[in-house]
């Protein structure tokens, strides 16, 4: 099945811009979402189809897609964003969705 | 659309868990989305659990296929999870969502709250 692949830890300074990398093979072709997760909350979809806003998500956070490694962006990284980050993909070979094995964001 | 999960929060070993997700402020009826369980055990990262769509069809992790079971009442608007033969490896938070089944739009959103269920003797 289909494998994704994210770092353990990221650490940003307030204000300053924390990348979050989701690796998979062609993952370039494939529909990639983001979910936030922060300290005793249900996960929060921040961004989905590679790059869209869902309602209410602030525009500091923003999603590429390229190659084998899909990136979430947050600019202007607040203390609040201090989460756990998940992405997910369609694995059109089985039916199945598949997640990733999560990032925690320290800031 | 809101999102609750019920039921107990303590299973013992070899038992049935078997919890509820109730939708408010939507229909289940969509076409557009199927229902979905997920967990979270202590110190590790989201599990898929299983889906079913809004004709019933079900689909489940392989890793669980053999104890899961979902089941949709779209009058009642809840869906349901019973996982049987519980071990400690099922203590986990579960939660429902909603998932979009026409790609690309195959994201969950949104999620329940989330229950801890707990699997002790």
């Amino acid at each position: 099945s289909y494998v994704l692949s994210q770092p353990p830890s990221v650490s940003a300074a307030p204000g300053q811009t924390a990348r979050i990398t989701c690796s998979g093979d062609n993952i370039g072709s494939k529909s990639v979402h983001w979910y936030q997760r922060r300290p005793g909350q249900a996960p929060l979809l921040v961004i989905y189809d590679d790059s869209e806003w869902p309602s209410g998500i602030p525009e500091r956070f923003s999603g590429s897609n390229s190659g084998n490694t899909a990136t979430l962006t947050i600019r202007r990284v607040e203390v609040v964003d201090e989460a756990e980050y998940y992405c997910q993909v369609w694995d059109s070979s089985i039916d199945h969705p598949v997640f990733g094995g999560g990032t925690k964001l320290t800031v | 659309v809101q999102l609750q999960e019920s039921g107990p929060r303590l299973v013992k070993p070899s038992q049935t868990l078997s919890l509820t997700c109730t939708v408010s402020g939507g229909s289940m009826r969509n076409e557009d989305y199927s229902w979905s369980w997920v967990r979270q055990a202590p110190g590790k990262g989201l599990e898929w659990i299983g889906y079913v769509s809004n004709s019933g069809r079900t689909s489940y992790n392989p890793s669980l296929e053999s104890r899961v079971i979902l089941t949709l009442d779209k009058s009642k608007k809840q869906l349901s999870l019973d996982l049987r033969f519980v071990t400690a490896t099922d203590t986990a938070v579960y939660y429902c969502a909603r998932l979009g089944v026409s790609y690309p739009l195959n994201q969950f959103d949104p999620w329940g709250q989330g229950t801890l269920v707990t699997v002790s003797s």
